[in-house]
């Protein structure tokens, strides 16, 4: 079946635009997370939707990132105003089970 | 959650077993040990996960040891295709949908 899908999968905009990161998690998953990678960095949790719960947001790394799922299925991560130090590959992933997170492809964002 | 320890990186020859250390010494009695993967250029891939009996899946076998304080993940039969970045977290149970906390993983090779 289809896996998690993400769009787009480059994204290069200017310092101070702001970009919206789109994901599709695979069908009934309940579970949807954000996470980045930067440039020899390692994976670093942004914020995970759990359900009608409020969202786990401990992740995000300044007031500049936020996230929606809408209907519990696609999910947007928005950068407002990019800084340099936002390039890196984001990544989404979803899950029906506490064990298993499937991993989209990615998102590589670079900001000039 | 514990923190974990791996080896930075380490070599296997194709068709050989790999042997893959994880160190989570201060790991508590609900906390599960998961194996990641990535692929360069992919998202994480879920391996396997484990409590404190050895398990076995299609990809690979779990030894847990019996104070709990370290795990090998093994790889049965290293093929090209297993070269990637292997990360061992450990996650807490009573935080079931939360977040994955990677670390810097293990970079292995597998060599022709």
């Amino acid at each position: 079946g289809a896996g998690v899908s993400q769009s787009p999968s480059n994204k290069v905009t200017e310092k101070g635009k702001d970009v919206e990161l789109r994901c599709d998690p695979i069908s009934g998953h309940t579970a949807l997370y954000w996470y980045r990678q930067s440039l020899g960095q390692g994976l670093e949790f942004l914020i995970y939707f759990q359900g009608n719960s409020a969202p786990d947001k401990s992740g995000l790394p300044s007031d500049r990132f936020s996230a929606e799922r809408t209907g519990g299925s696609v999910s947007t991560l928005t950068i407002q105003r990019t800084q340099q130090e936002d390039s890196a590959v984001y990544l989404c992933a979803s899950s029906l089970t506490y064990n298993e997170q499937f991993f989209g492809p990615g998102t590589r964002l670079t900001v000039l | 959650d514990a923190k974990t320890t791996q080896p930075p990186s380490m070599d296997c020859a194709e068709g050989r077993a790999a042997n893959l250390p994880c160190n989570h010494s201060t790991i508590s009695g609900n906390e599960y040990v998961y194996w990641y993967r990535q692929i360069h250029s992919q998202g994480p891939q879920y391996i396997i996960h484990g409590l404190k009996n050895n398990e076995t899946n299609e990809m690979a076998s779990l030894i847990i040891t019996e104070d709990r304080k370290s795990s090998t993940l093994i790889l049965p039969h290293a093929t090209l295709r297993d070269t990637a970045v292997y990360y061992c977290i450990v996650r807490i149970t009573t935080d079931s949908w939360g977040k994955l906390q990677f670390g810097a993983g293990t970079q292995v090779v597998v060599t022709p």
